[in-house]
């Protein structure tokens, strides 16, 4: 069975640090795309970025350059370094697996709150 | 980036009533686009891929249909477990971006 489960979120200072991770059971995160999507109190669905199976990784241009994906093989662990963190990241953060490889994310962590406030 | 925008934003509907909506995309996306349930505090739940395929689990009521820039997610027969809000996403570009929702109520 699938399971992804995130961790590493909480209340930060404007312009702090804070990695979240996703450990991931039931199949092999390397082999899979990896995605994080957040959402805001109240608001929508926004994608933040993804990790490719072969590595390669992109990201939402609200975040480039200060958020940076990543995984752990041997931890079967996805990450996500947040640096400089703004009022506006504050959201529930998802990571989640594609349905097949490449395909669009089917399966959800139960995600992490991330508040971002002096 | 390509932008999608959902109508309508809400709706409120009655047991037993067919729904619609309607995803259009700044520009064609051909079939990649799918469609995701979201109920409050829960996690966001595929329904639909590539358009019109129905995700395993998912009742045969949800379908989905369209192609280029006007999508559309139908209900045949609303339920009162399917009151919810619901995203597109298109994944035909990186970045993979997502309507803004459509919050369906009962009436």
């Amino acid at each position: 069975e699938v399971q992804l489960v995130e961790s590493g979120g909480g209340l930060i200072q404007p312009g702090g640090s804070l990695r979240l991770s996703c450990a991931a059971s039931g199949f092999t995160v390397s082999n899979n795309y990896m995605t994080w999507v957040r959402q805001a109190p109240g608001k929508g669905l926004e994608w933040v970025s993804v990790i490719y199976s072969g590595g390669s990784t992109y990201y939402a241009d609200s975040v480039k350059g200060r958020f940076t994906i990543s995984r752990d093989n041997s931890k079967n662990t996805l990450y996500l370094q947040m640096n400089s963190l703004r009022a506006e990241d504050t959201a529930v953060y998802y990571c989640a697996r594609d349905l097949a490889v490449a395909g669009p994310p089917a399966y959800w962590g139960q995600g992490t709150l991330v508040t971002v406030s002096s | 980036d390509i932008q999608m925008t959902q109508s309508p934003s809400s709706l409120s509907a009655s047991v037993g009533d067919r729904v619609t909506i309607t995803c259009r995309a700044s520009q064609s996306i051909s079939r990649y686009l799918n469609w995701y349930q979201q109920k409050p505090g829960k996690v966001p739940k595929l329904l639909i891929y590539a358009a019109s395929s129905l995700q395993s689990g998912v009742p045969s009521r949800f379908s989905g249909s369209g192609s280029g820039t006007d999508l559309t997610l139908t209900i045949s027969s609303l339920q009162p477990e399917d009151f919810a809000t619901y995203y597109c996403q298109q994944s035909y570009s990186t970045p993979p971006t997502f309507g803004q929702g459509t919050k369906v109520e009962i009436k």
